[in-house]
């Protein structure tokens, strides 16, 4: 069974602070990972994807990715109330399949 | 990114009855895929839709109770047949648009609630 796991949260941060969302995987073999940011009864809006080990940022967004650990994390810089969401990590495990996890939920307080 | 429709957005069904959702994207796309969201949880694919080619399902899922039309490189149709309160849940369609790199986008979803 290829897993995706998660904290589901809460995890409350005050405006202006760093939140930090962090999900692991089991299947070694995967390539490419994705992070969405899914507003309640909304869907899943992508925010970032990382191939590589190590960092990429874009804009507020940095994601993290380390295989040798099967660790990817998702810092959010001066979050803002507006990046309360649920955030899911994604892994593409094969044959262009993603598999979630059950995602973290994030709340940013004024 | 793209442009994904999807209709209805919305339902309410009675039970043993059956429901098409359909799916645009406005540019040609090799790779669909259809979503499920059960109240509460993740997500987890139904099947991958190739134009051209049969359905794709995942562990769990069937093409009597789910089956999925690819008319063209724009459109499928998802239906969800003799429905149960158990199929109560938001459908999902993404489309993979070729960029390489395995991303995929999201639709706006489909609420389905069985009674």
């Amino acid at each position: 069974q290829k897993e995706v796991e998660q904290n589901s949260g809460p995890l409350s941060v005050p405006e202006g602070a760093i939140a930090s969302l962090n999900c692991t995987y089991s299947d070694r073999g995967s390539q490419s990972f994705f992070w969405y940011r899914q507003y309640s009864g909304k869907s899943p809006e992508l925010i970032m994807s990382i191939y590589s080990n190590g960092d990429k940022e874009d804009g507020r967004f940095t994601a993290q990715l380390n295989k040798a650990s099967q660790y990817v994390s998702l810092l959010i810089r001066d979050s803002q109330p507006s990046d309360s969401a649920t955030y899911l990590c994604a892994v593409n495990t094969g044959f262009q399949k993603l598999v979630f996890g059950t995602g973290t939920r994030l709340l940013v307080s004024p | 990114s793209a442009v994904i429709s999807q209709k209805p957005s919305r339902d309410i069904c009675q039970r043993g009855t059956s429901l098409t959702i359909q799916c645009q994207v406005d540019s040609q796309v090799t790779m669909m895929f259809w979503y499920r969201q059960q109240p509460g949880q993740s997500l987890t694919l139904i099947a991958t839709a190739n134009q051209g080619s049969e359905a794709t399902y995942e562990s769990g899922f069937v093409i009597d109770k789910f089956p999925i039309s690819r008319p063209n490189l724009t459109f499928s149709t998802l239906t969800v047949s003799n429905m149960s309160p158990e199929d109560s849940s938001i459908y999902l369609c993404s489309v993979d648009l070729g960029q390489g790199l395995d991303t995929q986008y999201f639709g706006p979803g489909t609420r389905l609630t069985v009674l």
